[in-house]
């Protein structure tokens, strides 16, 4: 059975902190990885992974795919109260009517 | 990045009515769309991926009389409680896929609350 495993569950931070979000994955014909951030409404998209070693990068936020290891970790630098939020990983099976694969979330807090 | 937007925002309503929520692609044609459901501090429950003219496919568990999906044009697709219940209170996401960018994009999410 396709599964996402994200780690950790929660974390707390402070400001200015540098954090890594870890994502793993099972997935029967991988094709993508997507991360997203939920504060309090729906998940706004990060990034999207395709390609292992390549990284993708937004501001303080990126993010790499490691396909050998069918994983993957999203980074924030110089952390902000405003990346509290939820970040969820998911997985993308090509043969799966482009139905994504939901990991549970990091649930990242940053205090100031 | 691709507009999905879904209306009502919030909606509250008496036990035994059925409530429409609409999803819409504002800027793409979406010829997948996606109806998730979340509990608090839950993650995203997948209900039903809905083509375009086509029947849903619901997930399973996921009772297809109560909660009726349309997905009538590249553009539009609605979600129909039907009967709610209390239990039915829930926060609902819709998806729409861009086969451009082979990616989802979230509307806002609609807060049902069912007395």
């Amino acid at each position: 059975e396709d599964k996402v495993v994200q780690s950790p569950l929660s974390l707390v931070v402070h400001e200015g902190d540098t954090v890594t979000l870890n994502c793993s994955y099972e997935v029967t014909n991988f094709r993508s990885l997507l991360w997203y951030k939920q504060e309090k409404k729906a998940p706004t998209f990060l990034f999207m992974l395709t390609s292992s070693g390549i990284e993708k990068k937004s501001g303080r936020l990126s993010s790499i795919l490691d396909k050998k290891e069918l994983s993957s970790i999203l980074n924030i630098t110089a952390t902000q109260t405003g990346d509290s939020a939820i970040y969820l990983c998911a997985a993308l099976n090509a043969g799966n009517n482009r139905k994504l694969i939901w990991g549970l979330g990091t649930s990242l807090a940053v205090n100031p | 990045g691709a507009v999905v937007s879904q209306h009502p925002s919030r909606v509250i309503c008496k036990s035994g009515t059925s409530v429409k929520i609409e999803c819409r692609s504002l800027d793409f044609q979406a010829t997948t769309m996606f109806w998730y459901r979340q509990f608090p501090k839950q993650s995203l429950m997948l209900m039903a991926t809905s083509n375009e003219g086509s029947k849903a496919t619901y997930e399973q568990g996921v009772e297809k009389d109560k909660f009726l999906i349309n997905h009538a044009s590249l553009t539009l697709s609605t979600l129909t409680v039907t009967s709610a219940h209390p239990e039915d209170s829930s926060f609902y996401i819709c998806s729409a896929w861009t086969s451009g960018r082979e990616t989802q994009y979230f509307g806002p999410g609609t807060r049902l609350l069912v007395l």
